[in-house]
C-alpha cells in the first residue's frame, strides 16, 4: 500500500493569496483526519470526516479554513485568503473505523510558508 | 477534561535506555499510542497497548501502563542515534462516530554518541 499521500509536500505563498492542500488517505480507510503543527502549538486536530461526512470541525481555526471530502478516495484543505500565521506543517492521517485499535496512519505532511 | 502531557526533551547516551514519560487525563481511554516522528516526516506508529493491558513488549520496546495514576512510558533499550526523533503519546477517546485521538506534546529525545 502507497501510504497516505498528501500534495503538495511544500507550498510557498503570500498573503492573500489561496491555498489547497490535498490527501489521498490509504484505500479501504474510511475515516480522514487533518492535522495542523507547529512549534507554539504542538499537534492540532482541525477536522476529521467518517464515511466522507464531517463530524467534529471544533478545531478549524475561523472561517479562512474550509476542510471537503467528495468521495472516500480524496480531500482537500483550503485557507483562503491565506495569512502568515498560517506557516505550519499540515498532515492527513486515515483510519478504519471500527478496527480493533483503529490506527491513524499520517501522510509525510505539506510544509506551508505564507510570507 | 482532555490533556495529554509529556516532557519536552530528553538526552541520553547510545546504548543506554530511554524511558519517555505521558500522563493523560481521561480515564475511559481505550487504546493509548506512541508514534515517533524523525526530522522532517510525518508521525509513524511506533505501538499501543490497550487500557486493560499493563505491559506490551515489542523488541527493544516496552510500554508501560498504569491505570490507576494514568501514566504511560515507552522504554527504548540499547538506543542508538537513529532513535533520535519526537515522541508523541496519544489517547483515543471513548464515544463517537470515530476514534478522535489526543496528543501530547511531544518529547524531543536526543542520544549523543
Amino acid at each position: 500500500d502507497a501510504g497516505v499521500i498528501q500534495s503538495p509536500r511544500h507550498e510557498v505563498t503570500e498573503m492573500g493569496q489561496e491555498v489547497t492542500l490535498r490527501c489521498k488517505p490509504i484505500s479501504g480507510h474510511n475515516s480522514l483526519f487533518w492535522y495542523r503543527q507547529t512549534m507554539m502549538r504542538g499537534l492540532e486536530l482541525l477536522i476529521y470526516f467518517n464515511n466522507n461526512v464531517p463530524i467534529d470541525d471544533s478545531g478549524m481555526p475561523e472561517d479562512r479554513f474550509s476542510a471537503k471530502m467528495p468521495n472516500a478516495s480524496f480531500s482537500t484543505l483550503k485557507i483562503q485568503p491565506s495569512e502568515p500565521r498560517d506557516s505550519a506543517v499540515y498532515f492527513c492521517a486515515s483510519s478504519l473505523v471500527p478496527g480493533g485499535q483503529e490506527t491513524q496512519y499520517f501522510g509525510p505532511g505539506t510544509r506551508l510558508l505564507v510570507l | 477534561g482532555e490533556d495529554v502531557e509529556q516532557s519536552l526533551f530528553l538526552s541520553v547516551r547510545e546504548g543506554d535506555s530511554s524511558v519517555i514519560n505521558c500522563t493523560y487525563t481521561d480515564s475511559s481511554s481505550t487504546y493509548l499510542y506512541w508514534y515517533k516522528q524523525e526530522p522532517g516526516a510525518g508521525l509513524q506508529l511506533l505501538t499501543y497497548i490497550f487500557s486493560n493491558m499493563d505491559m506490551k513488549q515489542d523488541q527493544r520496546l516496552t510500554v508501560l501502563l498504569n491505570k490507576k495514576d494514568k501514566h504511560l512510558s515507552l522504554r527504548i533499550a540499547d538506543t542508538q542515534t537513529g532513535d533520535s526523533a519526537i515522541y508523541f503519546c496519544a489517547e483515543r477517546l471513548v464515544g463517537g462516530a470515530t476514534n478522535k485521538l489526543i496528543f501530547g506534546t511531544g518529547t524531543l529525545l536526543a542520544v549523543q554518541p
